[in-house]
């Protein structure tokens, strides 16, 4: 069972284009929202998060958009940069049906920005 | 900046061995969290630790698996009795909080290869 689905396993950009990941859940749940990045040989990286009671957050180049009505967010960087080439992983959360707040992830995808 | 720890990055082992996977997690956090990611597939969930006990596991955190808090700094993973299906990237992460309310920090992760 997928709760949390990164349908695009891979992304290709222009450098200064925007990128614009999707995520989608199942669970309505779910109440925290979080992005990660991950290098090769790395741990994930946060990035950003968001709670259920916003639509929008944002930091610096990274902004998170969260529909819940269509159990769906999204992350945009604006302007892509090739350092942001990784892979970037959905994750949710929550305190929801006894759960103590362990994340779940999507599967990744994997950004690739050109130069 | 603080950070997580794992040691060893990588660690081959025999099928039916045991295997200690160790890490330092951030010094103020409260809650531990041990996740894999086996090769291709998406981070899981294995186990949340607070308070000197478990306070949830996954499906896959069977009784081959065992986690520790001996002392005030580390954090241990065992796997008593190796199985190939165990190879994968192990990460640890920590949180001031839990999952549902705050970011986890991940370390590099402990690369298990089963032979």
């Amino acid at each position: 069972d997928q709760q949390v689905k990164q349908n695009s396993p891979s992304l290709s950009v222009q450098e200064g284009r925007i990128s614009i990941l999707n995520c989608d859940y199942t669970n309505s749940m779910f109440d925290y929202f979080l992005w990660y990045k991950k290098y090769p040989a790395e741990g994930p990286t946060f990035l950003i998060s968001i709670s259920s009671i916003k639509d929008k957050n944002e930091d610096g180049r990274f902004t998170v958009f969260l529909n819940k009505s269509a159990k769906h967010l999204s992350l945009h960087i604006v302007p892509s940069q090739p350092g942001d080439s990784a892979v970037y992983f959905c994750a949710v959360g929550g305190n929801y049906g006894g759960s103590q707040g362990n994340l779940i992830f999507g599967k990744g995808t994997k950004l690739s920005v050109k130069p | 900046e603080p950070e997580v720890t794992q040691t060893p990055s990588h660690q081959v082992t025999q099928m039916g061995q045991e295997v200690i996977l160790r890490c330092v997690p951030i010094s103020n956090h409260l809650y531990f969290y041990w996740y894999r990611q086996i090769l291709g597939q998406k981070v899981e969930f294995l186990v949340s630790f607070y308070n000197n006990e478990i306070s949830e596991k996954s499906e896959i955190f069977d009784d081959q698996f065992s986690v520790e808090r001996p002392d005030g700094s580390n954090f241990t993973l065992k796997i008593r009795s190796t199985k190939l299906e165990d190879s994968a990237m192990y990460f640890c992460a920590s949180g001031v909080l839990t999952g549902g309310n705050s970011p986890l920090h991940f370390g590099n992760g402990t690369r298990l290869t089963v032979t």
